[in-house]
């Protein structure tokens, strides 16, 4: 039962553009949730997080908007970069952490 | 370099076989957890232990085991492989024990189950 699901596997995108990457839930405990980036041959890196008592966190290029009542998490990356192609995995947490299927996303230079 | 490592990096068995697999977290950090991630799957959590104790358990397998050592190194033992079992799997560490401190994640294992 996948409580977490990212339902794009890829997305393309032009540089300078913004790339938004969706996730899912279906549990509405999860009080917490992540996104991660993953290169090729590397573990996954933390890249954001959410509180469920926020609806908006931001770092620099990166913000995530959190839609308690559609159970939807969005990231946003603008401008998109060369350097940001990678696959994004988000994550939510109650008494473990769940993990989404990941969307790689290749930004088109 | 997240600072965690994995040893091997790499692994190729037959089915029916038992593997170990090691993971060194970074300094100063007392959880570790393990994940999975087969083809086309987001991360599986197997289980997290801190500071030597077993603190969540996810979708483990009894075929499967870990344990942490009073270094704080962990290992994950898997037994009775089957060709399934072939995946990437990845140990995280963290300061604390619970879901709000950041996890650091090794680079992995991938497992080859012939």
């Amino acid at each position: 039962d996948q409580q977490v699901k990212q339902n794009s596997p890829s997305l393309s995108v032009q540089e300078g553009r913004i790339s938004i990457l969706n996730c899912d839930y279906t549990n509405s405990m999860f009080d917490y949730f992540l996104w991660y980036k993953k290169y090729p041959a590397e573990g996954p890196t933390f890249l954001i997080s959410i509180s469920s008592i926020k609806d908006k966190n931001e770092d620099g290029r990166f913000t995530v908007f959190l839609n308690k009542s559609a159970k939807h998490l969005s990231l946003h990356i603008v401008p998109s970069q060369p350097g940001d192609s990678a696959v994004y995995f988000c994550a939510a947490t109650g008494n473990q952490f769940y993990f989404g299927t990941g969307t790689s996303l290749t930004v088109i230079p | 370099d997240s600072g965690v490592t994995q040893t091997p990096k790499h692994l190729i068995t037959a089915t029916g076989q038992r593997v170990t697999l090691r993971c060194s977290p970074r300094s100063g950090d007392l959880s570790v957890y393990w994940y999975q991630q087969s083809l086309d799957q987001g991360l599986q959590f197997l289980i997290h232990y801190y500071n030597g104790e077993e603190r969540a358990k996810g979708n483990i397998l009894e075929r499967f085991s870990a344990q942490q050592f009073p270094d704080l190194h962990s290992e994950l033992n898997l037994s009775s492989l089957e060709l399934g079992d072939s995946a990437l799997y990845f140990c995280a560490s963290s300061v604390g024990s619970g879901p709000y401190n950041e996890q650091f994640f090794g680079p992995g294992t991938r497992l080859t189950v012939l």
